[in-house]
């Protein structure tokens, strides 16, 4: 079936790089996204990755895709405290209309 | 431009009533999802509407649960005979026809007392 992993917690120092890994097993996939969420908020697109490419670069974030191994990864340069939040590793399409969406990650940067 | 809104913010209900929950979503936009996200559950799909198509409701839990899209734009979530089970934060996204982004709105934060 369908299904969308991520590890649960993620720390980093102000000014490092992270990155937050997902792995998901519908290999029928299109797009694969990122997204954040703040406390209290709702769901903020981050960036989206076709499933022919193997990178993308955004600013400080870079998407790479391993397709054969069905993984994803997000890569945030320079991190801030303001990139704290709970991020979301997501799939769409082959026959559903919808996203499946990961647990989700959350990431503390300590100052 | 203005984004997906949802409204209420926050809905408090007994366990029992009926509730209503409302999404507009971004001008334009063809289709309409309903997601929701519960501590248990994580982000779950409800409802998809395309255009004038006939709506894919396969992620709707129990036929408590129904929604409506009026002139192709605003959609109602109505929960009927509401459970404690269903308090959630219910999440409305749109998106542009052929398009990969789906755009959230802020959500609605149901609790069922």
């Amino acid at each position: 079936g369908e299904d969308v992993e991520q590890s649960l917690f993620l720390s980093v120092r102000e000014g490092d790089s992270s990155v937050i890994n997902c792995t998901y097993t519908d290999s029928s996939s299109t797009y694969l996204y990122w997204y954040k969420q703040e406390p209290g908020a709702g769901l903020q697109l981050l960036t989206y990755i076709f499933s022919n490419m193997d990178m993308k670069q955004d600013q400080r974030l870079t998407v790479l895709l391993n397709k054969k191994d069905k993984h994803l990864s997000l890569r945030i340069a320079d991190t801030q405290t303001g990139d704290s939040a709970i991020y979301f590793c997501a799939n769409y399409g082959g026959a559903t209309n919808k996203l499946i969406f990961g647990t989700g990650t959350l990431l503390a940067v300590q100052p | 431009g203005a984004g997906v809104s949802q409204s209420p913010s926050n809905k408090v209900t007994e366990k029992g009533k009926d509730v209503e929950l409302r999404c507009d979503p971004i001008s334009g936009h063809t289709a309409l999802y309903w997601y929701r996200q519960s501590l248990g559950q994580g982000l779950e799909f409800l409802i998809y509407f395309q255009g004038n198509s006939a709506p894919d409701k396969s992620g709707l839990p129990s036929d408590r649960f129904s929604a409506e899209r009026t002139g192709g734009s605003v959609s109602t979530l109505t929960i009927q005979r509401t459970q404690q089970e269903d308090s959630a934060v219910y999440l409305c996204a749109s998106s542009s026809y052929g398009m990969p982004e789906q755009y959230f709105g802020p959500g609605t934060r149901l609790t069922v007392t």
